[in-house]
């Protein structure tokens, strides 16, 4: 079946700028994450959505970073005012329930020149 | 707060066998995984064990936990230029009420001729 997919693939932007980046997770998988993948590092936890539980944005780096996911599918993740730090792999993973192992998309690459 | 620890680099000769290590601090993980991250693609999962077994086998995989020492390794057998990528260890504690798995930063495994 289909895994997860994310939008668009790569993403080259202008410092200032604003930026909307897309997951669809797997069908029926109710726990949905998003990280960051930066040059040389590990993966970076940003939000968890569980169902309809309100969502554990404890890994958010700044307010300029918002997620949200709309009727407990696709996520979008929005970066505002964008940074050169915020250069990175941005990936995103679902999973059956909060006890499952996770499945991941291919990620979007960002670059902010 | 809990930690994963990796080695960043392995280079093996094709053929021969790989040891890839990881320490972890969590003393509640419930699930150890391991996951291969090939260039330009997501996270996929290999393995993954629990925290009360010692060992899993899966084809060319061993998995192997010290509970005591908090070390696993993934061992991969007669490696090939295709093993070549990026391996994450990741620890996953749902019992204990984080629904958030730790990941290592990854240990780059170099296969040559």
């Amino acid at each position: 079946g289909a895994g997860v997919s994310q939008s668009p693939s790569n993403k080259v932007t202008e410092k200032g700028k604003d930026v909307e980046l897309r997951c669809d997770p797997i069908s029926g998988h109710t726990a949905l994450y998003w990280y960051r993948q930066s040059l040389g590092q590990g993966l970076e936890f940003l939000i968890y959505f569980q169902g309809n539980s309100a969502p554990d944005k404890s890994g958010l780096p700044s307010d300029r970073f918002s997620a949200e996911r709309t009727g407990g599918s696709v996520s979008t993740l929005t970066i505002q005012r964008t940074q050169q730090e915020d250069s990175a792999v941005y990936l995103c993973a679902s999973s059956p329930g909060p006890d499952y192992e996770q499945y991941f998309g291919p990620g979007t690459r960002l670059t902010v020149t | 707060g809990e930690d994963v620890e990796q080695s960043l680099f392995l280079s093996v000769r094709e053929g021969d066998s790989s040891v890839i290590n990881c320490t972890y601090t969590d003393s509640s993980s419930t699930y150890l995984y391991w996951y291969k991250q090939e260039p330009g693609a997501g996270l996929q999962l290999l393995t993954y064990i629990f925290s009360n077994m010692d060992m899993k086998q899966d084809q060319r995989l061993t998995v192997l936990l010290n509970k005591k020492d908090k070390h696993l390794s993934l061992r991969i057998a007669d490696t090939q230029t295709g093993d070549s990528a990026i391996y994450f260890c990741a620890e996953f504690s749902p019992s204990g009420g984080s629904y958030i798995p730790t990941f290592g930063r990854g240990t780059s495994l170099i296969v040559h001729p």
